[in-house]
């Protein structure tokens, strides 16, 4: 299957800083990435669509400020939260899919924010 | 609205016997199905998906599933399981005619098989 590696796989950081998580297609071209979160032993819950050259489509309740989406190629999506909050912790997951019916997902980033 | 339900939020079996992990769907139209598979700590794995066709799909690890449309189920199966299937199993549907969208996932079913 197609391959999406994200990095960092985690990542510890202090209150009120940035952190940035990027998410890449090694072996084909995404028009389209997705971001989700996931809390322990939950689903995944879907944030945004990030489409090449536009603009990220933000789910209900995500604060597109705090998360903020970056799709400048057809091969890189990034994911920059903001002024990061212990409440902020997570497991962050992108996936992609290209022209496929199936979403491949990347490994997975483990924010912890202290 | 498009929805997933995976009913049991666990599933025991010892090694070697059959497995199954419950899903139904609601969606307008024909569905496109699919069961991934996440380790701890983990990104998804694809492991199969329903389009069109048999019913029955053949997917990774010796995974199959069966599309039911009158039961709008798409249960995962596996002969003979093993103990490194233990991990967390999602359900996911997107309706047709809609390439580029994201997936709607059940709440996951974690695996766990006893040697």
């Amino acid at each position: 299957g197609a391959v999406v590696s994200q990095h960092p796989s985690w990542v510890i950081c202090k209150s009120g800083t940035s952190v940035k998580i990027e998410c890449r297609s090694l072996d084909f071209q995404a028009t389209t990435m997705f971001w989700y979160r996931q809390f322990p032993k939950q689903s995944l819950m879907l944030m945004a669509t990030s489409n090449e050259g536009s603009k990220a489509t933000y789910e209900q309740g995500v604060e597109k400020d705090k998360f903020l989406i970056n799709h400048a190629s057809l091969t890189l999506s990034t994911l920059t939260v903001t002024s990061a909050h212990p409440e902020d912790s997570s497991f962050y997951i992108c996936s992609a899919g290209g022209r496929s019916d199936t979403q491949y997902f990347g490994p997975g980033t483990r924010l912890t924010v202290l | 609205a498009q929805s997933v339900a995976q009913p049991e939020d666990q599933v025991n079996v010892a090694e070697g016997n059959p497995l199954t992990v419950k899903c139904t769907y609601s969606v307008s139209g024909n569905p496109y199905l699919f069961w991934y598979v996440q380790y701890p700590n983990r990104g998804l794995q694809f492991l199969l998906k329903y389009i069109t066709g048999d019913n029955l799909v053949k997917g990774s690890y010796g995974f199959e599933a069966e599309f039911n449309k009158s039961q709008t189920s798409f249960h995962l199966k596996k002969p003979s399981a093993l103990v490194s299937d233990s991990a967390l199993y999602f359900c996911a549907v997107r309706g047709p005619n809609q390439a580029g969208t994201a997936l709607i996932f059940g709440k996951g079913t974690t695996l766990s098989v006893s040697s």
